[in-house]
């Protein structure tokens, strides 16, 4: 089955403890990125990656980092989690070859810092 | 101004009516347009695209205005199923969201 899997889907964590969630898709996508949602102002994206080692910033990067060794794989790394990061992160992958194609979305991880 | 605007919401509707979402964006480069659904917790899901010679999917309606750069979804004979949030999504090298239309359906 075509899916793009995030781990944990549910984390709480006290500021400042270093954690990484994960995002694996099995479609062979290039594309992928993250995005986080928050109340009334819809999915911002945190970083994307075009392939294997290329990685760029998006509208919100401050206070994440992201790695793409594999294709499949695209974890979300918090260095240092602060309270304001609490929010559900989605990751998603499409291919880029083709602009007009469906994106698909991992299952969402929803983060507390406290 | 942000990328991509769509209706605040939310729309409160009885089952059986009709209703529309608009949604604008303000790069006039955009090369492709989508509607997502996300129900409540859970992932965004591909409702349609959006051609530009506006095409229909059942009861769902999307058409196009490169114009005025805007894009629309239109429900017909809603039903409690179709509550949910509607986002509008622009493609210009990657994927800009609106914040997304909340569709309640009363029986």
């Amino acid at each position: 089955e075509a899916q793009v899997t995030q781990n944990p889907r549910y984390l709480i964590t006290v500021t400042g403890k270093k954690l990484t969630v994960t995002c694996s898709q099995n479609m062979n996508h290039e594309y992928m990125s993250w995005y986080r949602q928050d109340p009334g102002l819809g999915l911002r994206q945190i970083y994307y990656s075009m392939n294997v080692e290329v990685t760029d910033k998006g509208d919100v990067p401050e206070g994440y980092k992201v790695s793409r060794k594999e294709k499949r794989n695209f974890p979300l790394i918090l260095e240092s989690p602060s309270p304001n990061q609490t929010s559900l992160y989605f990751c998603a992958s499409s291919p880029r070859e083709e602009s007009n194609t469906e994106a698909f979305f991992g299952q969402g991880t929803r983060l507390t810092v406290v | 101004r942000k990328e991509v605007e769509q209706d605040p919401g939310p729309f409160n509707v009885p089952e059986g009516a009709t209703v529309a979402f608009n949604c604008t964006y303000s790069n006039s480069a955009s090369q492709s347009f989508f509607w997502y659904r996300q129900d409540c917790r859970k992932e965004p899901k591909l409702l349609m695209s959006v051609y530009s010679s506006g095409n229909e999917d059942g009861r769902f309606t999307a058409q196009l205005n490169r114009a005025s750069q805007y894009i629309s979804l239109l429900i017909r004979d809603s039903k409690l199923s179709d509550s949910a949030t509607y986002l509008c999504v622009v493609n210009f090298n990657d994927m800009r969201f609106g914040a997304g239309t909340r569709l309640t359906v009363k029986p």
